[in-house]
């Protein structure tokens, strides 16, 4: 089974912190994603890596950065915390196109972090 | 910028009815993918469509894809309380790596 693990599950932090939401993925994909998930709004993609050391913006990257220095691990990091950065944080990994046996660009979740900025 | 509209936001039924929740995109999907997040869970990958006018069936779930590419549905015949949660649509555009998704219609099941 695939299994992508996040580092916490509940995150306090003060408002001007820098964060680090850590993601690793067992299951050698090339492409990870971070979302962020609030009520009526769905999974809003932050930023996605499909391989080591690159990286995409997604739909709503203002305000943190990634890093992908290993296939397994793909880092989320708010410079600077900010009350509007409170929500749920899901990270994702999918294996690339077209593997055999595998459904292409299906994604596993973990099991997400709720982040509360104070 | 690119769209995925579900509808509804929410559903509440009673044990025994039928659901069926509807998504909508803005421009034409490579394939659409639907998810199921049980509360308090994260969301789990069900079905992948991939060509026009697909249907697909697990069990009490029916998954359509439409002609244009561009909405799908899933339809729960006889619901249990097995099957609350929030069930997302998940677009894919160009063939590239970025899903779209719905926001998501969450169902409560009255036993």
């Amino acid at each position: 089974d695939v299994k992508v693990t996040q580092s916490s599950r509940y995150l306090v932090k003060r408002t001007g912190e820098k964060v680090f939401l850590e993601c690793v993925q067992d299951m050698d994909h090339e492409n990870m994603f971070w979302y962020r998930q609030d009520p009526g709004l769905g999974l809003r993609l932050i930023y996605f890596s499909y391989d080591v050391k690159m990286k995409e913006k997604g739909d709503i990257p203002e305000g943190y950065s990634v890093s992908r220095e290993k296939k397994e691990r793909f880092s989320l990091i708010l410079e600077s915390a900010s009350t509007n950065q409170t929500s749920m944080y899901l990270c994702a990994s999918s294996p690339t196109f077209e593997k055999p046996g595998q459904t292409s660009y299906e994604q596993y979740f973990g099991p997400g972090t709720r982040l509360t900025v104070t | 910028g690119q769209q995925v509209m579900q509808i509804p936001q929410y559903q509440h039924v009673q044990e025994g009815e039928d659901f069926t929740t509807y998504c909508n995109s803005s421009t034409t999907l490579s394939n659409i993918q639907w998810y199921k997040q049980r509360p308090g869970g994260h969301p789990v990958f069900l079905i992948q469509l991939v060509k026009s006018g697909e249907v697909k069936k697990q069990k009490r779930l029916t998954f359509q894809f439409g002609e244009a590419k561009k909405n799908s549905s899933l339809h729960i015949t006889a619901t249990q309380t097995t099957d609350v949660g929030t069930y997302f649509c998940a677009g894919l555009v160009d063939s590239s790596y970025k899903l779209i998704f719905g926001s998501g219609t969450r169902l409560l099941v009255r036993p």
